[in-house]
C-alpha cells in the first residue's frame, strides 16, 4: 500500500461546477500538507501549503486537512477551463526534507 | 517558474550512453531535488542536495549520480542509459528552512532508445 492514495480520474465537470479532489494518507507523521497544478508539459506549481488540520482559503481554493482521518481535500469553486490540469498532493513531516506526493488527479472543465 | 531552468528540455539517448542533465538556479536556495516523473508512479525522488558538495539518495537512485560544485547548480548523471531512465525528469528547489513547498523546473523529456 502506497503512503499516499489519490484517485487518478480522470473527472470531468462542466464549467462552473464544485470541485473535490482529495488525498488519503498512512503516516501519522505527517504535519505539511500541500497541493500542486501541473499543466501539460509543465512542471508542478504549488496552490496552496497548510501546516497541520483545519481550512485554508484563496480565492477559489479551498484546502482542508483531516489529521483525524488522515484526509485532504482540496475544493475548487466555480471552475473554470483553465483549472483543467493534473491536481498533486504532497505531504511531509517535521523536519524531514522530503515530499512524499499522491499520484496526481487530471481534472478536465468542459466549457 | 521561480528563477529555475533545466537543460536539455528534451533528448533522445541510446542504451549504454551516458548522460547529463542540468538543473539551473537563480533563487540562491539551499536545497536541490531531481524528480523523476512516470505515469502511474508520480514523482519520485532520485538524489537531493542540501548544499554545495552535500548530496543524498532518494528513492529511486540506481543508475544515477549527481554533483553540486555550486549553489546554483545540480547535475543529474546517468551513467549508462537504459530504456527504464525513460521520463520526464524535474528538478526542484526549496528555501532554506525544511518542510518549505518545492518549486519546480519545467522539465527534461529524455527518451532511451
Amino acid at each position: 500500500q502506497k503512503e499516499v492514495e489519490q484517485d487518478p480520474g480522470p473527472l470531468s465537470v462542466p464549467e462552473g461546477a464544485i470541485v473535490s479532489l482529495n488525498c488519503t494518507y498512512s503516516n501519522s507523521a505527517f504535519q505539511y500538507f500541500m497541493w500542486y497544478r501541473q499543466y501539460s508539459r509543465k512542471g508542478p506549481e504549488l496552490l496552496m501549503y497548510t501546516y497541520s488540520s483545519g481550512n485554508k482559503e484563496d480565492g477559489r481554493f479551498t484546502a482542508q486537512v483531516d489529521k483525524s482521518s488522515k484526509y485532504i481535500s482540496l475544493f475548487i469553486r466555480d471552475s473554470q477551463p483553465s483549472d483543467s490540469a493534473t491536481y498533486l498532493c504532497a505531504m511531509t513531516g517535521f523536519g524531514n526534507e522530503k515530499l512524499t506526493f499522491g499520484t496526481g488527479t487530471r481534472l478536465t472543465i468542459i466549457p | 517558474d521561480a528563477g529555475i531552468t533545466q537543460s536539455p528540455r528534451h533528448k533522445v539517448t541510446e542504451t549504454g550512453t551516458p548522460v547529463t542533465l542540468r538543473c539551473h538556479q537563480t533563487e540562491n536556495h539551499r536545497y536541490m531535488y531531481w524528480y523523476r516523473q512516470d505515469p502511474g508512479h508520480g514523482l519520485r525522488l532520485i538524489h537531493y542536495s542540501y548544499g554545495v558538495k552535500d548530496t543524498d539518495k532518494g528513492e529511486v537512485s540506481d543508475g544515477y549520480s549527481v554533483s553540486r560544485s555550486k549553489t546554483e547548480d545540480f547535475l543529474l548523471t546517468l551513467e549508462s542509459a537504459t530504456s527504464s531512465q525513460t521520463s520526464v525528469y524535474f528538478c526542484a528547489i526549496s528555501a532554506n528552512e525544511r518542510n518549505s513547498p518545492l518549486h519546480f523546473g519545467n522539465g527534461t523529456r529524455l527518451t532511451v532508445t
